[in-house]
């Protein structure tokens, strides 16, 4: 069974771009979660999105936003990217949100911002 | 305050040494709690998780949770150099990951 797969694994933008990260659950979990791991920051909250909807959203400005789809793969969109956007973006899956949930994760996004 | 916080270290022990690593928790309605393990590069693997308070047991892995005093700790004993990598604390839910505390075991 496949795990968690994004895409892409690595790239490089130019600051004031755009860019989409996009994510794969595991098959049949229908809650996604995403992450941005900056150099020594810790996995800071994003979003989390569970049958289609935003359930919870971290402290981060509006140009980070995403959505999920009806086949639970989700996408994450930074606008007008700035330097400290460089990091690992880490997405996970669950079979349920809220309660126990245990996540998955995919080995991640490194965005490069130059 | 952070919902879930955690000393980010780095701790350095030598192999064979019991490691203590812990985290408190801000929000007295968590209660599911999950201890991630974090190689360099590489996404967060679930080692274990506990509910409510209490203890449990996993091979060299032991995770305990005080209720009363919003602290959560991961117990490794027999320490080897291939525990080496950050370990995470994260309520169940909300899944909110504290920063990480970075180990190092010495052969």
């Amino acid at each position: 069974e496949a795990g968690v797969t994004q895409s892409p694994t690595h790239l490089i933008k130019t600051r004031g771009q755009q860019v989409t990260l996009r994510c794969s659950p595991i098959s049949g979990h229908t809650s996604v979660y995403w992450y941005q791991q900056a150099l020594g920051l810790g996995l800071q909250f994003l979003l989390w999105y569970d049958e289609g909807e935003e359930r919870n959203r971290g402290n981060f400005p509006p140009r980070f936003s995403g959505r999920q789809f009806p086949n639970y793969s989700s996408e994450l969109n930074v606008n007008a990217l700035e330097l400290e956007d460089s990091a690992l973006y880490l997405c996970a899956s669950s079979l349920v949100g809220g309660g126990y949930t245990e996540a998955f994760f995919g080995q991640g996004t490194r965005l490069t911002v130059v | 305050q952070k919902e879930v916080e955690q000393d980010p270290g780095p701790l350095s022990v030598p192999e064979g040494a019991i490691v203590s690593l812990n985290c408190t928790y801000s929000n007295s309605a968590f209660q599911y709690f999950m201890w991630y393990r974090q190689y360099s590069r590489k996404g967060p693997e679930l080692l274990m998780y506990t509910y409510s308070s209490g203890n449990k047991e996993d091979g060299r892995f032991t995770a305990q949770v005080d209720k009363s005093s919003k602290y959560i700790s991961l117990f490794i004993r027999d320490s080897q150099p291939s525990d080496s990598a950050t370990y995470l604390c994260a309520n169940g839910g909300k899944l909110i990951f504290g920063q990480g505390t970075t180990l190092q075991v010495k052969p």
